[in-house]
């Protein structure tokens, strides 16, 4: 069964910080992997998708790698703002198409 | 419609009643997911239907949850004789097809008391 796993659960940091975010994962025989943001009470936005055959993918301050091979992908915030303030949650895609999530890293972007 | 659409948003129920959660998907998407969350912890996979088959029910936790698509858009997730541990955010997702970004909606906040 596939487990995923984020490391750290918390993170707070001033304004203006480059930062990166881990996920992990036991089993390499991913279709894809997403990139989610959660703010409190509400649901899921999608951020980024990386598909099992590419590397890496970005969107505006947003980069995000995956490394199947040793099971890892890192989500890079640049120049991290207060409004990135939420809890990001990366999930892995399996043959079913059904998603196993991480526990999600809290993050706290302090002005 | 713009996005994936979740009714109730927040849901009180007694032990021992059953409920009935909605999830009205984007239009034209193969694929419906819904996911458990509870409070501080990553959504949890219940159950998967591609069109109104539904393909896999396997994270389902007990026979009291059941779930249905019958026109291959809209879909309800029904608990009966709920407990205070289905206590939980309820959140459904859909996408175009297998292995395509996949679009939640907002949730239902499910309280049992």
């Amino acid at each position: 069964k596939q487990e995923v796993t984020q490391i750290p659960a918390a993170l707070s940091v001033p304004e203006g910080e480059n930062l990166v975010l881990n996920c992990s994962f036991t089993d390499s025989a991913i279709y894809n992997l997403q990139w989610f943001r959660q703010d409190p009470g509400k649901g899921l936005t999608s951020l980024l998708l990386i598909q099992s055959s590419q590397r890496e993918q970005t969107s505006g301050r947003l980069n995000a790698s995956l490394d199947k091979s040793s099971g890892r992908s890192t989500l890079y915030i640049a120049a991290s703002q207060p409004g990135d303030s939420a809890t990001y949650l990366c999930a892995s895609s399996d043959a079913g198409n059904m998603l196993t999530f991480g526990g999600g890293t809290r993050l706290m972007v302090k002005p | 419609g713009a996005g994936v659409s979740q009714s109730p948003r927040y849901k009180v129920a007694k032990r021992g009643q059953d409920v009935a959660l909605r999830c009205d998907p984007i239009s034209g998407h193969v694929s419906l997911f819904w996911y458990q969350q509870a409070l501080g912890q990553g959504p949890e996979f219940l159950t998967y239907f591609q069109n109104e088959a539904q393909l896999d029910k396997s994270g389902l936790p007990s026979d009291r949850f059941f779930a249905e698509r019958p026109e291959g858009s809209v879909s309800t997730l029904k608990i009966q004789r709920t407990q205070q541990e289905d206590s939980a955010v309820y959140l459904c997702a859909s996408s175009w097809g297998l292995n395509t970004e996949a679009f939640f909606g907002q949730g239902t906040r499910l309280t049992v008391v």
